[in-house]
């Protein structure tokens, strides 16, 4: 079973309005909870990342919430930018520290 | 800052032919990683190593080998390639599980088996 979900394949907004991406986990045994972005051809880039002692963590135009009674975590971009356009991955580590777990990403398009 | 290095950037392979997939870090890291990404799968573990002198299964083990060759080293092998194979390999390091501490990944390895 796949532990952690990106229902979205893709998403396209609009220049200057607001990106949401989500990712929804099937049990509790993760601490931190991280998103990555990548562009064609390139290794995916870390992008910003919450404890699970947290609900919410901003950085500059990212901010990533948690809900965790709802198995649920997301990523809002504000304002979009066409250079936000790639794949955003987000990836759960377990609570032995040993590694990530990623979910099928999502393909966001933002347009001028 | 070479972060980490993938060697090589494309491979094609005939099925049944073998290939060690080589990858360095400088960054000190304790912890090294491979992963492969497929379409719509996101990206499995095939092995990790967390920390020098150790090296544990991923998710996706079956058919690869790793050896952790020192601190910044980390090589993949196939040993007999299969087309279920192709796929595109990223190795990645980090400072150590437990503590949130985000992977840097290199810029992957395409592998076609035909």
């Amino acid at each position: 079973d796949q532990q952690v979900k990106q229902n979205s394949p893709s998403l396209s907004v609009q220049e200057g309005r607001i990106s949401i991406l989500n990712c929804d986990y099937t049990n509790s045994m993760f601490d931190y909870f991280l998103w990555y972005k990548k562009y064609p051809a390139e290794g995916p880039t870390f992008l910003i990342s919450i404890s699970s002692i947290k609900d919410k963590n901003e950085d500059g135009r990212f901010t990533v919430f948690l809900n965790k009674s709802a198995k649920h975590l997301s990523l809002h971009i504000v304002p979009s930018q066409p250079g936000d356009s790639a794949v955003y991955f987000c990836a759960l580590e377990e609570t032995s520290g040993s590694r990530l777990t990623f979910g099928e990403g999502t393909q966001l398009t933002v347009n001028p | 800052n070479a972060g980490v290095t993938q060697t090589p950037k494309f491979q094609v392979l005939k099925t049944g032919q073998s290939m060690t997939l080589q990858c360095a870090q400088d960054m000190n890291h304790n912890s090294m990683y491979w992963y492969r990404q497929d379409p719509g799968m996101g990206l499995r573990l095939i092995y990790y190593s967390a920390s020098e002198g150790t090296t544990d299964k991923g998710e996706v083990p079956n058919g690869y080998n790793v050896s952790r060759l020192n601190k910044r080293e980390f090589s993949l092998r196939l040993e007999s390639a299969a087309p279920s194979q192709t796929s595109v390999y990223f190795c990645a390091s980090s400072g150590g599980g437990g503590t949130g501490s985000p992977l840097h990944f290199g810029n992957g390895t395409r592998l076609t088996v035909t």
